[in-house]
């Protein structure tokens, strides 16, 4: 049973635009979430994260937004580059362990 | 700068035979992970090892085994690879007294079974 799902597999957008990647959860006792990228044949780097504690958190270009009564969360990246191109990884912890979602693979176009 | 180092970047080999994969790290992290990524499937985690000597099972720890002896080194062993052992294999570690989920990864292990 997958407990943490990105249901969109792709995105693409054009370049200068917003992209929402979407991710929901269905552990209420998760309390810590995260955001991983990924490019081809490297391993994943972290993003951003918030905690349950808050309901929004922004690191330059890239915002995390949670709803915990909805059990989702987002990351919106404004404005989009064509280096944003990658797989995004949404993951939520869970006794110490990261639970990942099955990623969203995002196209910037120029 | 934290860095995750495993040690080939590609590798094949034939069913049946016995894999290593090793991943050092270089910041004293007490947690390292092993992950397997799937088109499709996402990231899965294989073992754990919170400390020396330690080690837990993951989600998919069927078919693998681990050793961590030392701080600074995981390694991973298939004992009798199979093909549905081709992926990439992707080792972290992490500083559990820095925040329960940041993790640092290695550039990955693409390892084919023929």
């Amino acid at each position: 049973d997958q407990q943490v799902k990105q249901n969109s597999p792709s995105l693409s957008v054009q370049e200068g635009r917003i992209s929402i990647l979407n991710c929901d959860y269905t552990n209420s006792m998760f309390d810590y979430f995260l955001w991983y990228k990924k490019y081809p044949a490297e391993g994943p780097t972290f993003l951003i994260s918030i905690s349950s504690i808050k309901d929004k958190n922004e690191d330059g270009r890239f915002t995390v937004f949670l709803n915990k009564s909805a059990k989702h969360l987002s990351l919106h990246i404004v404005p989009s580059q064509p280096g944003d191109s990658a797989v995004y990884f949404c993951a939520a912890v869970s006794q110490g362990n990261l639970i990942f979602g099955k990623g969203t693979k995002l196209s910037v176009k120029p | 700068d934290v860095k995750v180092t495993q040690s080939s970047r590609y590798l094949v080999k034939r069913t049946g035979e016995k894999v290593f994969l090793e991943c050092v790290q270089d910041m004293d992290h007490e947690n390292m992970f092993w992950y397997r990524q799937d088109p499709g499937l996402g990231l899965r985690l294989i073992y754990f090892s919170y400390d020396v000597k330690m080690k837990e099972k993951g989600d998919i720890p069927e078919g693998y085994s681990v050793s961590r002896e030392k701080k600074e080194r995981f390694s991973l062993i298939l004992e009798s690879a199979s093909t549905n052992q081709t992926s990439m294999y992707l080792c972290a570690s992490r500083d559990p007294r820095t925040g329960p989920g940041e993790l640092f990864f290695g550039e990955g292990s693409r390892l084919t079974v023929l």
